[in-house]
């Protein structure tokens, strides 16, 4: 099946600094990716939906200022985490889409814990 | 506005025991995915149902669609501990000329004792 790896797994900041998220799509390209947060014991919110080459759509409520996303490639889209403050502090996953057997599917990335100090 | 509610949002069963996860969404669509979410863990696809009366098993687990009663319902046949997770559906939602996108239930946390 399709493979979608993020790095870092998890990672601890200082309040102020940025945070980049990569997530890869392995084993397929995949012109669209989404990102999403999930909070403890909560479903996944979506954050913004990332195409190849444009720019990324944010969902209401998400500041495209402080969670900055490039799609650069078939392949690799990151998320940056500009000066970071704790209730930022959240599981971060992307999501790749690819076009299967009769309809669109979503494979998940691993996630990025991340916690703000 | 598409919106997808899960009942049970919490489930403690003991193994052996069968039991039934329902998904409702209020627009039409014509697919549904379900999803596996472990602790600490990010999504597991387990099934893509893509039509209606459609009906996908997977070892004890069995997944159908109704799109006329707009419901999907995940069954869970004779329960192992192993099978203890966060079970989430989806329902995929193009509102206009926005991009396509997942709206997700709320996520039923099933526990299954020894």
């Amino acid at each position: 099946g399709a493979v979608v790896s993020q790095h870092p797994s998890w990672v601890i900041c200082k309040s102020g600094t940025s945070v980049k998220i990569e997530c890869r799509s392995l084993d397929f390209q995949a012109t669209t990716m989404f990102w999403y947060r999930q909070f403890p014991k909560q479903s996944l919110m979506l954050m913004a939906t990332s195409n190849e080459g444009s720019k990324a759509t944010y969902e209401q409520g998400v500041e495209k200022d402080k969670f900055l996303i490039n799609h650069a490639s078939l392949t690799l889209s990151t998320l940056t985490v500009t000066s970071a403050h704790p209730e930022d502090s959240s599981f971060y996953i992307c999501s790749a889409r690819v076009w299967g057997v009769r309809a669109y599917e979503q494979y998940f990335g691993p996630g990025t814990r991340l916690t703000v100090t | 506005e598409l919106k997808v509610e899960q009942n049970p949002l919490f489930l403690s069963m003991q193994e052996g025991k069968n039991y039934t996860i329902y998904c409702n969404y209020s627009t039409t669509s014509d697919r549904l995915y379900w999803y596996r979410q472990d602790p600490g863990k990010s999504l597991e696809s387990l099934f893509v149902l893509l039509s209606n009366g459609a009906v996908k098993q997977e070892g004890r687990l069995m997944a159908s669609l109704d799109t006329k009663a707009r419901l999907s319902t995940l069954h869970i046949t004779a329960a192992v501990h192993d099978l203890s997770a966060t079970y989430f559906c989806a329902v995929p939602y193009s509102p206009g000329d926005s991009n396509y996108q997942l709206i997700w239930g709320a996520g039923t946390k099933l526990i299954i004792k020894p």
